[in-house]
């Protein structure tokens, strides 16, 4: 079993939807929880992170973490075509540094 | 600032040749990192450095050699290609006591 399962999608959407993309983990030793976006052929960037169970916004994007269900979701609202691009999850402990374990990514598509 | 920077952008190899990947970054990040992104997979960490002169194994180390003699370069070596190799390496690179690590753009390795 992977530490960290993500639905690969992928995931397509109209303008303007909201868009869930969703986590699970296995290791309950994860402190810290990050969405990285990343557009086709280039590297992934830091989206959101959060260091504690619930939702922390940002503009269109919330990022949830449910520690007791092993969880985390990323809410975008009013997607727009602009979103289209991979999501990965990744976590990671404080203690292993910049050590962190990815999901596999789903792939978003909005469509105008 | 260039950010990181990867070197060459894509590569083909013959099993059993040998080749280095070059990673660079300009802002002066002590932690620096090796994936590589293989299809539903997510990014797995080959090696990490947590500054100069010192290096450590990732989750899939083997057939990759590291080594990082300045706070700026880490290269990744491979030291006879093997086709499981095809895959797109990132570099990333961090500053102590901060969460967000920077990505470059990728490396695609193709090993026939």
């Amino acid at each position: 079993q992977k530490e960290v399962e993500q639905d690969p999608g992928p995931l397509s959407v109209p303008e303007g939807a909201i868009v869930s993309l969703n986590c699970t983990y296995s290791n309950s030793a994860f402190q810290y929880f990050m969405w990285y976006r990343q557009y086709s052929r280039k590297g992934p960037e830091l989206l959101m992170y959060t260091y504690s169970s619930g939702n922390k916004e940002d503009g269109r994007f919330t990022a949830q973490v449910d520690k007791s269900s092993k969880y985390i979701s990323l809410f975008i609202r009013d997607s727009q075509p602009s979103d289209s691009a991979t999501y990965l999850c990744a976590m990671g402990r404080v203690e292993y540094g910049n050590k962190l374990v990815f999901g596999a990514g789903t792939i978003l598509r909005v469509k105008s | 600032n260039a950010g990181v920077t990867q070197t060459p952008k894509f590569q083909v190899l013959k099993t059993g040749q040998s080749m280095t990947l070059q990673c660079a970054q300009d802002m002066n990040h002590e932690y620096m990192s090796w994936y590589r992104q293989d299809p539903g997979m997510g990014l797995r960490l080959i090696h990490y450095s947590v500054g100069a002169g010192i290096t450590d194994q990732g989750e899939v180390p083997n057939g990759y050699n590291v080594s990082r003699s300045t706070t700026e370069d880490f290269p990744l070596r491979l030291l006879s290609a093997a086709p499981s190799q095809t895959s797109v390496y990132f570099c990333a690179s961090k500053a102590a006591l901060t969460d967000t690590q920077y990505f470059g753009p990728g490396t695609r390795l193709t090993v026939l």
